[in-house]
């Protein structure tokens, strides 16, 4: 049968513009969330984390915004360049610890072109 | 500092022949995450150690899939016999121990089992 790939949601910018980046998680319990970028031929990157007992946290050009009634998480990048181009992945964890180790789920992606 | 070191970056082989990936976390980072990237399913965790313990392996595939670390700054995952699904990339990734800490990736294996 047609095998069928992830179809990435695409968010395409103008060099300068502004990017926000959404993602929806799942779990209601979880207390830690993450933005990686994941550059071609590399692992993902860690950009930005928010616990949940904040709503907003800037780093430079990156704002990541957090949601908790609606399990929705933001990331802003200010004045995109082209290397910012990528894809971006939000992770949540934390929840449960008694395991050990911080495990996280990750979202599927989004790719983020910049346009010249 | 130096990131997650795995090896090799690239292996193609035959269907059939035992694969070993390589991984060295972060110094002093105790726990440890092996995860396999593909177009259809995405970024999957295979397995995670805390203190070179195994701590939920639920996500490995089948039997012909076993990783261990033998100490705290050496982990491997091993495929026998390997196949053509597969192929994939192999990211490992290695946190501190403590509570919600970031997980850094290594660069991956790029993996083809012919």
């Amino acid at each position: 049968g047609e095998s069928v790939g992830l179809h990435l949601p695409t968010l395409s910018v103008q060099e300068g513009d502004n990017s926000i980046i959404n993602c929806a998680y799942s779990n209601s319990a979880s207390d830690y969330f993450i933005w990686y970028k994941q550059e071609s031929g590399k692992g993902p990157q860690f950009i930005i984390d928010i616990r949940s007992n904040m709503d907003k946290r800037q780093g430079q050009r990156v704002t990541v915004l957090l949601n908790k009634t609606v399990k929705h998480l933001s990331l802003q990048i200010a004045a995109t360049q082209p290397g910012d181009s990528a894809v971006y992945f939000c992770a949540e964890g934390g929840g449960d610890f008694t395991g050990g180790g911080n495990k996280l789920t990750f979202g599927t992606g989004t790719q983020l072109k910049v346009e010249l | 500092d130096a990131g997650v070191i795995q090896s090799p970056r690239h292996e193609v082989t035959e269907m059939g022949q035992e694969v070993t990936l390589r991984c060295k976390p972060i110094s002093g980072h105790n726990s440890l995450f092996w995860y396999r990237q593909t177009m259809m399913r995405g970024l999957e965790l295979l397995i995670y150690f805390n203190n070179n313990v195994p701590i939920d392996d639920s996500g490995m595939p089948e039997d012909r899939f076993s990783a261990k670390m033998p100490n705290a700054s050496f982990s491997t995952l091993k495929i026998q016999p390997s196949e053509p699904r597969d192929s994939a990339v192999y990211f490992c990734a290695s946190s501190s121990k403590s509570l919600n800490q970031p997980q850094h990736f290594g660069d991956g294996t790029r993996l083809s089992i012919l």
